[in-house]
């Protein structure tokens, strides 16, 4: 079975600093790994991904993410955080086997603080 | 590139009554999913089409809830008879193929409040 977990219901930060949304795994096999972005009254919108090959991958606004094997992680990072960056993150998974959908874990809310 | 459309946007019935979502993928996808996503949880898969067949439906609650994709585009779902537990937000998404690598995209989704 897959899943995800997302160990911080909340995470704060002021404005400039960086900012870390954290995410960990578990599948079988090598993992497909995804990040969304929600804000209030809007769908999920595609952030980034990770597929078998480069551990650090760069997605969309200025997010990047980092693939860590040996501690089946894949946290959100960016350098400088921006007041509209504040939303609902989610993490999801793709195993390499079996169901081939999304798997989602639990959510964390950023809040940017000016 | 015109999103995935979903309608309507919030909905309110009383339990035991029945009701419908409809949503329509961006064009040329062929796999599209419906996710239940409760108050404070992530998105969970409901079902999954791939065209006009169903891949998975192992997570829908077949005794209520239906869902169908006509003509390998356009798809509807379904809940009848509605229970206090179904409110939720009804995500639907779809993806250009079945690839293991390639996202969905999200439509706003339709707010289903259960009283």
């Amino acid at each position: 079975a897959q899943s995800v977990a997302q160990p911080e219901d909340q995470v704060n930060v002021a404005e400039g600093n960086p900012l870390t949304v954290k995410c960990t795994y578990s599948v079988s096999g090598n993992p497909y790994l995804f990040w969304y972005v929600q804000y209030p009254n809007r769908g999920l919108q595609f952030l980034l991904k990770y597929i078998p090959g480069d551990n650090l991958v760069k997605g969309s606004y200025g997010f990047e993410a980092e693939f860590n094997k040996s501690q089946t992680s894949f946290h959100l990072k960016k350098p400088s955080a921006l007041v509209s960056d504040s939303a609902l993150y989610f993490c999801a998974v793709k195993g390499w086997t079996g169901a081939n959908n999304l798997f989602f874990g639990t959510g964390t809310r950023l809040t940017v603080i000016p | 590139e015109a999103g995935v459309a979903q309608s309507p946007r919030y909905k309110i019935i009383e339990k035991r009554q029945s009701v419908a979502f409809w949503c329509n993928p961006i064009s040329g996808h062929a796999t599209l999913y419906w996710y239940q996503q409760i108050l404070g949880q992530g998105p969970k898969l409901l079902i999954q089409f791939q065209n006009n067949g169903v891949v998975d439906d192992s997570q829908l609650p077949k005794d209520r809830f239906s869902a169908e994709r006509l003509k390998g585009v356009d798809s509807t779902l379904k809940i009848q008879p509605a229970k206090l537990e179904d409110s939720a937000v009804y995500l639907c998404a779809s993806s250009p193929q079945q690839g293991r690598g390639t996202e969905a995209f999200f439509g706003q989704g339709t707010r289903l409040t259960v009283v």
